[in-house]
């Protein structure tokens, strides 16, 4: 299994530009992450799903919009890109459809995003 | 909302020996789970090692094993016979029932040759 894919890994934007950063897993999961990570610090929930169709808002949601059409994928666009969006952004998935919810977060390895 | 803490920003250690990491929490709850993650320099989120709250007995893993204390929320991570790829940034989170997760800062393991 492939597990939770990210791409690109790396990004240069300019600020204004627009992108999508990719996020898919063939796991089978209900509940999908995005995260970022800014240099020395902890990870900051951007956005969740806890199933096709459905989204919410964490911690750090402004300037970012996601949507989940379908349980593989979960993109996240950013619309008008600031330099403040400058981060490392990680997307996780993780499973509550089985008798044991100790189920931990899995996660992709990153996308590298910076903005200039 | 549940807040992790991890007071160490950095640890060190020498090769072979033992490094404890603490993690604090605040809840409410009685029915969460908590993790420990590593994060090498790849930028990978490696699970190391999961409690649930219910269970008293202390969760081990190889050369891992946690300190878990309910009543004090307190959930520190023991690595014994430390070696070189053991070094990496590791996260402390707790998971609610309602599948939401919550991280701590992270701290820096330096393992000394």
């Amino acid at each position: 299994n492939a597990g939770v894919t990210q791409t690109p890994k790396f990004r240069i934007l300019k600020i204004g530009q627009s992108m999508t950063l990719q996020c898919t897993q063939d796991m089978n999961h209900n509940y999908m992450y995005w995260y970022r990570q800014d240099p020395g610090m902890g990870l900051k929930l951007i956005y969740y799903s806890v199933g096709a169709g459905i989204t919410d808002k964490g911690e750090v949601p402004n300037g970012y919009n996601v949507s989940r059409s379908t349980t593989e994928d979960f993109p996240l666009r950013l619309e008008l890109a600031a330099p403040s969006q400058t981060s490392v952004y990680f997307c996780a998935s993780s499973d509550t459809n089985t008798a044991y919810s100790n189920q931990p977060q899995h996660f992709g390895d990153g996308t590298r995003l910076s903005i200039l | 909302a549940q807040t992790v803490t991890q007071s160490q920003p950095e640890m060190s250690v020498q090769e072979a020996e033992t490094v404890t990491l603490s993690c604090t929490y605040d809840t409410s709850e009685s029915d969460y789970y908590l993790f420990w993650y590593k994060q090498p320099p790849s930028r990978q989120m490696i699970l190391v090692i999961r409690q649930e709250a219910y269970k008293q007995q202390n969760a081990t893993e190889n050369r891992f094993s946690v300190n878990f204390q309910k009543a004090a929320k307190s959930f520190s991570l023991k690595i014994s016979d430390s070696q070189l790829g053991d070094a990496a940034r590791y996260f402390c989170a707790y998971k609610n029932a309602g599948n939401q997760f919550y991280f701590g800062t992270g701290t820096s393991l330096t393992v000394i040759p």
